[in-house]
Formats: structure tokens, C-alpha cells, sequence
């Protein structure tokens, strides 16, 4: 257990329904990423926050995903209008950097989506 | 960020030393390697990074080739509980350049057997 933690764990949804998924990062991290998984692949970077500001933002972040941190602890993800090929795994990590230098990513157990 | 090779899949027996090589050709002087580990089902598991010398933790000891070109990922004895997917990742570490989010490839499935 990383102390970073996910929840649903698993999420079963119909096309075009909404999901949202949060994240409790470890507590003194300042960092917080979104990473997806598809069946076979490694992750894949999403977008990550430092504090409650959204830093960066992957082309994989379509106009239907959107990413909040609004106090700069926990995160959202909400998927609007889902479709089947957003089923995936969706993983969380954070960290703590000073700026300086970049620190080691911890990640969270995910979330398993099925879109049907 | 520098790109990865890294096997598809390695087997190694219950009890010995596991190796895991890694090609990183083209990593630059800021760039330290990472490896992370992911059991099915579960997230990435952080392993051990080092920048040009070789680096010892409780889980593994990574070994980097004096030019940098590559790693290599050493579980002591390995367990049944080490099969896993294990991705080798070189990332920037310092202020300027490069992504923060993790570029992962698809990295060398590790089966010990018993």
C-alpha cells in the first residue's frame, strides 16, 4: 500500500453515461498525476497537478475528460458521455517536488472502467 | 524523454538472481533511469532509480554502464511474487525540460517459475 488511494476500484457504465473517479493522494504530496491503462500497454500520462493547479495536459485528454483538484489535496476525473473505447484503468500517483528537482511517483491501486 | 528497449518477457527460477536488461541509447546527461514493477491488476510499483552509479534498495540493486547506454535491474532471489510486468523509464530529473508525467513502454513481463 502506497498510501495513495482510488476510488471505485471498479466501475461498470453504459455508453454515453457520466463517471467520475477521485483521488486521495499521499498528504504531504504536492503533485498528483492521471495516467491511463489499456489492456496490453503501459501507462499512459493524462495530466497532473501541482497543488490546485492543472500544469499539463496530455492530447489523450479529449474535450470529454475533465480534471479537477480544487483544494489541492484530492482529484477528480470526470468522463462525460462515455464510449467503449474509454474503457481502461485509470491510475493515479502524486509526489513531492520543490520545484528544483522532480520526485519518484507513487501510485494508486486504479480504477477499472467497462464501458458496454 | 529518451525512449526504452526492453525485452517482452523473461522467465527466471524460484531462488535466483533475476536479470532485467535495458537499452537507453539515447538518454542525456540529466536523465536518470527509473524502473517500476506492476503485479496484474494492481498500479506501478516504484522499484529504484539511479543517475550513473549503481544503486542498491531492499527490493533490487540497479547496475548503469559506465557510457549510460544501459541498465540492468537485479532481484537478488527471486519469488513467486516478483512475476510481474517491469518497465525501465529514463526521465529528466532537475528544473527545465522533458515531461513529468512517466513515459512507459511496454516493458518485460518476468515470470519466476517455481
Amino acid at each position: 500500500d502506497t498510501g495513495v488511494s482510488q476510488d471505485p476500484r471498479h466501475k461498470i457504465t453504459k455508453r454515453g453515461q457520466n463517471v467520475t473517479f477521485r483521488c486521495d493522494p499521499i498528504s504531504e504530496h504536492n503533485r498528483l498525476y492521471w495516467y491511463r491503462q489499456t489492456l496490453g500497454q503501459g501507462p499512459e500520462f493524462l495530466t497532473y497537478f501541482q497543488n490546485e493547479a492543472q500544469l499539463e495536459k496530455s492530447r489523450l485528454l479529449s474535450d470529454r475528460f475533465s480534471a479537477e483538484r480544487p483544494k489541492g489535496s484530492f482529484s477528480t476525473l470526470e468522463i462525460q458521455r462515455t464510449e467503449q473505447g474509454d474503457s481502461a484503468m485509470y491510475l493515479c500517483a502524486s509526489s513531492w517536488t520543490s520545484g528544483r528537482v522532480r520526485d519518484t511517483q507513487y501510485f494508486g491501486p486504479g480504477t477499472r472502467l467497462t464501458v458496454l | 524523454d529518451a525512449k526504452t528497449t526492453q525485452p517482452t518477457s523473461m522467465d527466471c527460477a524460484e531462488g535466483r538472481a533475476a536479470n532485467l536488461p535495458c537499452n537507453h541509447s539515447t538518454i542525456s546527461g540529466n536523465e536518470y533511469v527509473y524502473w517500476y514493477r506492476q503485479i496484474h491488476s494492481q498500479g506501478p510499483q516504484y522499484i529504484i532509480h539511479g543517475l550513473k552509479n549503481n544503486e542498491t534498495n531492499e527490493m533490487a540493486s540497479l547496475i548503469i554502464t559506465e557510457d549510460r547506454k544501459s541498465s540492468t535491474l537485479i532481484l537478488p532471489h527471486a519469488t513467486l511474487r516478483d512475476t510481474a510486468v517491469y518497465y525501465c523509464i529514463v526521465r529528466v530529473y532537475g528544473p527545465g525540460g522533458g515531461a513529468d508525467g512517466l513515459t512507459f513502454g511496454k516493458g518485460t513481463h518476468l515470470i519466476i517459475q517455481p
